[in-house]
């Protein structure tokens, strides 16, 4: 089955510094590859995703790279924020039963200094 | 639209005991699903119904049971609660039938501790 493995467990960054987390897949079948941002106490909110006939999607200050070839996905945060800190997720779609779900990485709490 | 709701926000169970987690969502999606949250761990599928009438298993489904009561509804049983079943649990729902296709919208979550 589907293993995903993500990196920096933490990230501290002082405001204004990029972040990038990264991930790893793999099941070279999977093909969605979506980010979620969890605040603190909060719920899961996706971010931003990508599919892969794609190499790469932005959307603002934030952007996702994938290697297909290479098994790894990865999440660029510009310009950071304070409001950026939270838990973040990759997750990789799996094909195991009936149809399919998504495998979670563990998470990379982003600390955004002022 | 409330979107993704749960009930209750926190229980606390004796080992040996049951109890059954409820979720609703009313954004008419076909896809629900149970994780589990552990620190360290992310986030575990325990189980997931692609549309009403049929549930699978995920990576964790021991010890639980769900029931998709009807499009809008997906409930989570634990039959005899155990101290490894302390958690946080964390309903989502998706429009498309396969996982590929659609964002997953999660609820806010039941905070379980068994003692």
């Amino acid at each position: 089955g589907e293993n995903v493995e993500q990196h920096p467990s933490t990230l501290s960054v002082q405001e204004g510094d990029s972040a990038v987390i990264k991930c790893t897949y793999s099941d070279s079948a999977s093909n969605y590859f979506p980010w979620y941002k969890q605040e603190l106490g909060k719920r899961p909110q996706l971010i931003i995703d990508i599919r892969s006939n794609v190499g790469e999607k932005k959307d603002q200050r934030i952007a996702v790279t994938l290697n297909k070839t290479a098994k790894h996905f990865s999440l660029h945060i510009t310009e950071t924020q304070p409001e950026d800190s939270a838990v973040y997720f990759c997750a990789a779609s799996s094909y195991g039963g009936s149809q399919g779900n998504l495998i979670f990485g563990k998470g990379t709490k982003l600390s955004v200094k002022p | 639209n409330a979107g993704v709701t749960q009930t209750p926000k926190f229980q606390v169970l004796k080992t040996g005991q049951s109890m059954t987690l409820q979720c609703a969502q009313d954004m008419n999606h076909n896809s629900m699903y149970w994780y589990r949250q552990d620190p360290g761990m992310g986030l575990r599928l325990i189980y997931y119904s692609a549309s009403e009438g049929t549930t699978d298993k995920g990576e964790v489904p021991n010890g639980y049971n769900v029931s998709r009561l009807n499009k809008r509804e997906f409930s989570l049983r634990l039959e005899s609660a155990a101290p490894s079943q302390t958690s946080v649990y964390f309903c989502a729902s998706s429009p498309s039938r396969l996982v590929r296709l659609g964002e997953q919208y999660f609820g806010p979550g039941t905070r379980l501790t068994v003692t």
